[in-house]
């Protein structure tokens, strides 16, 4: 049974902090990972994706992947109250095109 | 431009009925997914289809049958609902490792 797992949350974090998000997975031959943002009554929506160990940016965000600690995490810098969501960690694993998603971390930025 | 574009948003309807929910992708990708999210908001994959062939069904009542008639097409037939069946569920489309794109979502309730 290939796993995602991510802490439900809620993480309060203060407007212009660093937010950092954290995800394991337990196929060890995965490829293929993923964050998506879902805010409340709406469809998962890509933000990053990361196919190598080491760090990742875009604008915002970075993405960062170690494949030996299996383990994926996502920063977002400056936070702001529209950041506020739930963040969806997304395996594709070996063998398998098939996305395998955690629960969901709650992200709750305060003014 | 909707990308993937699920139809109808929205089914009230009573236990024991038959309903089906449309789902087509304008991406040109060759695979398409069907997921089930729960109250909980846990996404689960419940079918996924290749150049319309059924390649992923994961444990799902047989009460749920996915039909694609093209690739750029893959519907979902629920016989004899009942009220665990109430959910959102989301069409998706990919092409191998790379992201899913998602349809807005069909909120299904059942009465």
């Amino acid at each position: 049974q290939k796993e995602v797992e991510q802490n439900s949350g809620p993480l309060s974090v203060p407007e212009g902090a660093i937010a950092s998000l954290n995800c394991t997975y337990s196929d060890r031959g995965s490829q293929s990972f993923f964050w998506y943002r879902q805010y409340s009554g709406k469809s998962p929506e890509l933000i990053m994706s990361i196919y190598s160990n080491g760090d990742k940016e875009d604008g915002r965000f970075t993405a960062q992947l170690n494949k030996a600690s299996q383990y994926v995490s996502l920063l977002i810098r400056d936070s702001q109250p529209s950041d506020s969501a739930t963040y969806l960690c997304a395996v594709i694993g070996s063998g398998y095109s098939t996305l395998t998603f955690g629960k969901g971390t709650m992200l709750l930025v305060s003014p | 431009d909707t990308a993937v574009s699920q139809t109808p948003k929205y089914l009230v309807t009573q236990m024991g009925n038959d309903k089906s929910i449309k789902c087509e992708q304008n991406l040109g990708h060759d695979t398409m997914y069907w997921y089930k999210q729960d109250s909980k908001k846990f996404l689960k994959i419940m079918f996924s289809y290749n150049n319309k062939e059924l390649i992923i069904n994961e444990t799902v009542p047989n009460r749920f049958s996915p039909k694609s008639p093209d690739k750029a097409h893959l519907n979902l037939h629920i016989n004899s609902l009942e009220l665990g069946d109430s959910a959102v569920y989301f069409c998706a489309s990919g092409v191998s490792n790379q992201p899913q794109h998602f349809g807005d979502g069909t909120r299904l309730s059942i009465l």
